[in-house]
């Protein structure tokens, strides 16, 4: 089994609809993250978590709304989206904080309609 | 601000070497990271530097320079699986990881 798994691997969905993508890492790390990868555009750092504590916001709309259960599953919680949050939403893992080295899963391919 | 610049797309030959550049401005510095991306996959982890100097690994190289806020990703013998996006991370004072928009590579026979 790969060390960080994200599903679904494809999402779409209505600008109406709710859904939640699932982050699961089997690595034992501390910190996880929620990235947003747009087409030509530097990976976006949505969220950061570290020992189930939420440690950053960068300014994401409230439509976006995240949740971390245990230091091992990560939750994005999806309402009310736009076309432009398509995107590419990758969950990552590391040590911890101060050792960022992160291991990403294959990301969920989201389209919003 | 903060920023990491690197060309947006590459060609190379297979065969041949190609490198990839990375300038970066950032609030203090504590790393810099290489990553490969294929499309629609995840990003994979490449390579590591924080000190000045080349770190080797197999067919990949990466240099820093930390007094020129620099680094560049050296591929050889360079082969069809390797045309990928790489990024470059760096690594800030607060321990945040600060992402370029990647550098898409085109290997043609």
């Amino acid at each position: 089994e790969t060390g960080v798994t994200q599903t679904p691997r494809h999402l779409v969905m209505g600008m109406t609809n709710k859904k939640s993508l699932k982050c699961e890492q089997h690595l034992g790390h501390n910190a996880m993250y929620w990235y947003k990868q747009s087409a030509k555009k530097p990976l976006e750092l949505m969220f950061v978590y570290s020992l189930e504590e939420r440690v950053e916001n960068n300014s994401v709309p409230s439509r976006f709304s995240p949740e971390c259960p245990n230091s091992s599953h990560l939750f994005l919680h999806l309402h009310t989206l736009q076309p432009e949050d398509s995107a590419l939403y990758l969950c990552a893992s590391s040590q911890d904080l101060e050792v960022p080295e992160a291991f990403f899963g294959q990301g969920t391919r989201l389209t919003v309609v | 601000g903060q920023n990491i610049d690197q060309p947006t797309e590459m060609t190379a030959t297979e065969g041949a070497i190609v490198q990839i550049n990375c300038t970066y401005q950032t609030s203090g510095f504590n790393g810099l990271f290489w990553y490969q991306q294929h499309a629609g996959e995840a990003p994979t982890f490449l390579s590591y530097n924080v000190l000045d100097g080349l770190e080797e690994k197999g067919r990949f190289s990466s240099f820093l320079s930390r007094s020129k806020g620099y680094s560049y990703l050296l591929l050889k013998e360079l082969q069809m699986k390797d045309s990928a996006s790489y990024l470059c991370a760096v690594i800030n004072s607060n321990y945040q990881l600060i992402w370029g928009a990647g550098t898409k590579l085109i290997i043609k026979p």
